[in-house]
Parts: structure tokens; sequence; C-alpha cells
């Protein structure tokens, strides 16, 4: 079964300094890998995907992730975070072998302080 | 959440009724798909549609069930035999049901059941 492990509850960044959100994903077949950010009281945003192709992958409002098969790893990163970047982020998993459903993790807080 | 549309935003209920939540999308997606989120768990998968007229049970359908009638609907009913029916409820579409296709979410009903 696929599954996806979001190691940090919370992650704490001053304005300015780079981040980084951890994910780590379980699958039988090749990985598609998704990450998406929800605000309070709100739906989730897509952020960025990965399918094949290049490790780093570039997406919304500065985002980028990196692709690590050695690792099974798709670790989420901006170069200067916002305080505006404060949210819940979200990464998800689909197995291209079995064309399963989409699994989710279960969230890390971003918080950003100036 | 552009497109998707969810109503109520907040809904209350006593113990023992169904309820209705309504889903509509304007994306011309033909797959459409239902979460429900609870606090440390992620989100989990309730019912999704790959096309109109049918639908498959998620990963946590019991209590809950789903019609698809139009392209552009996708209600939830929760009802009496759901034990725990509390949760922010999330709809969310793709354009198909391929592994590629990212999820666009509406903004979420949050049901109270006392």
């Amino acid at each position: 079964a696929q599954s996806v492990a979001q190691p940090e509850d919370q992650v704490n960044v001053a304005e300015g300094n780079p981040l980084t959100v951890k994910c780590t994903y379980s699958v039988s077949g090749n990985p598609y890998l998704f990450w998406y950010v929800q605000y309070p009281n709100r739906g989730l945003q897509f952020l960025l995907k990965y399918i094949t192709g290049d490790n780093l992958v570039k997406g919304s409002y500065g985002f980028e992730a990196e692709f690590n098969k050695s690792q099974t790893s798709f670790h989420l990163k901006k170069p200067s975070a916002l305080v505006s970047d404060s949210a819940l982020y979200f990464c998800a998993v689909r197995d291209a072998g079995t064309a399963s459903k989409l699994t989710f993790g279960t969230g890390t807080r971003l918080q950003v302080t100036l | 959440d552009g497109g998707i549309t969810q109503s109520p935003k907040y809904l209350f209920r006593k113990e023992g009724q169904n309820v209705t939540l309504s889903c509509e999308q304007n994306l011309n997606h033909d797959a459409m798909y239902w979460y429900r989120q609870d606090p440390g768990q992620g989100l989990r998968l309730i019912y999704y549609s790959q096309i109109v007229n049918d639908f498959q049970k998620g990963d946590i359908a019991e209590g809950y069930s789903v019609s698809r009638e139009k392209k552009e609907s996708f209600p939830l009913t929760v009802t009496s035999a759901q034990k725990n029916p509390t949760a922010f409820y999330l709809c969310a579409s793709s354009i198909g049901a391929a592994i590629s296709y990212e999820q666009y979410f509406g903004p979420g009903t949050r049901l109270t059941v006392t």
C-alpha cells in the first residue's frame, strides 16, 4: 500500500530565511507526487507536482520541490520565506504502478515570523 | 478555490438527521471527489466519481452516500449511520481520473452534529 510521511508537525522559520518542509513516500511503482497548501478554514490549493523528468520541480508562489528517488523524498523548499507563507502544507502521492487513489500526508504547519 | 463552490460554509445538525452537502464545479471536469478532514489526520477519501452516473467508494464510505446525475454536481449525504460526522468536508475535481492530473478543491463545509 502507498503511504506518505510528513515527519514534522510544525516548522518555524524567520521571514527571509530559506524553508524546507519534508515529505517521504512509499509506493510499489513509480510515484506521482503533489504538494498542496491550506489556509485556515479554506480548501487546499495546488502548488506543484512531480510526474517524471527533472528532479527539481518549480511551482506557484516561488515554491519548488526536489524529488529524490533513492531517499524516497519530495521535500518542499523556498529560498526566502514570507509571513504570508504561514499555512498548512500537505504532501500527496499516487502510485503509477497501481493507478491508485491520491494518498495525503497528515500535514505540516509552517509558521513564518518577522 | 476558483471554479468549485460548496455550500453552506457552516452546517449544524442534530444527531440522527441526514444532511446533504452541496458541491458544484464550472471547470468542465470529469472527475469529482469528496474528502473528510479531521485534525492531525490529513484528508481521507469518502467517494469519487470519474464520470457522470458513476461513482466508487473511497476509504471511508460507510455512513455516506453520493449521486452524480450531472457533470457539474456531486452532492454528499451524511446519513445518521455515520458514527462521527462532525468534520470539515472538502470537495475536489480534476480534468479526468488519470494519475497525473492534480485536483482542485472547493472552500469546504464544516459540519457540526450535536
